[in-house]
């Protein structure tokens, strides 16, 4: 079965670098993404990457992904108080059936001090 | 415009009751789904429907029914709700159900918040 865990809480200083870590199960796993959940608010997704790549950056994201020991991270440079949020990261699984689901992280609460 | 929207936001109700949350989308998807989020976050799928046809169905207790009027509504009927129901509920559609980007996105409502008593 799938399975994603995640670091629950996250602490930096204003511009700083943040590090969340991801790990997850399933092997066959084709995409992985990171959303953020700002409070009282939706999911928004964040980047993703495919399954045959290493790493992948978008502006102040940068997403590294060790298909070996399944492990996924997302780095945010620079990091701004409007940062503060969860972060979840979510594998896309496959269903039996046909079409697939995300398997979503526990979640890691990042906060940014001044 | 809204792309997701659920109604009610907030919903506080006794113990024993049935109560239901409505979903909305307007962006022509096919699939939609219901997530639950706990108080410790962790966010889990509970339900997804293609074109009205039921695709994803985890282990939920049979006290929650998904109906699906049309493609565009996802709606969520809790009977005899219970104090463990509490949660934070996410509605979400996609163009079809091999959801996920690239070319598939995942959009999220912005949350219905249950709280039982």
């Amino acid at each position: 079965g799938e399975d994603v865990e995640q670091s629950l809480f996250l602490s930096v200083r204003e511009g700083d670098s943040s590090v969340i870590n991801c790990t997850y199960t399933d092997s066959s796993s084709t995409y992985l993404y990171w959303y953020k959940q700002e409070p009282g608010a939706g999911l928004q997704l964040l980047t993703y990457i495919f399954s045959n790549m290493d790493m992948k950056q978008d502006q102040r994201l940068t997403v590294l992904l060790n298909k070996k020991d399944k492990h996924l991270s997302l780095r945010i440079a620079d990091t701004q108080t409007g940062d503060s949020a969860i972060y979840f990261c979510a594998e896309r699984g496959i269903l039996t059936g046909g079409g697939n689901k995300l398997t979503f992280g526990t979640g890691t609460q990042l906060k940014v001090e001044l | 415009d809204t792309a997701v929207s659920q109604t009610p936001k907030y919903l506080v109700t006794q113990m024993g009751n049935d109560k239901s949350i409505k979903c909305e989308q307007n962006l022509g998807h096919d699939t939609m789904y219901w997530y639950k989020q706990d108080s410790k976050k962790f966010l889990k799928i509970m339900f997804s429907y293609n074109n009205k046809e039921l695709i994803i169905n985890e282990t939920v207790p049979n006290r929650f029914s998904p109906k699906s009027p049309d493609k565009a509504h996802l709606n969520l009927h809790i009977n005899s709700l219970e104090l463990g129901d509490s949660a934070v509920y996410f509605c979400a559609s996609s163009q079809g159900r091999w959801a996920g980007p690239p070319g598939n996105t995942i959009y999220f409502g912005e949350g219905s918040w249950l709280t039982v008593v």
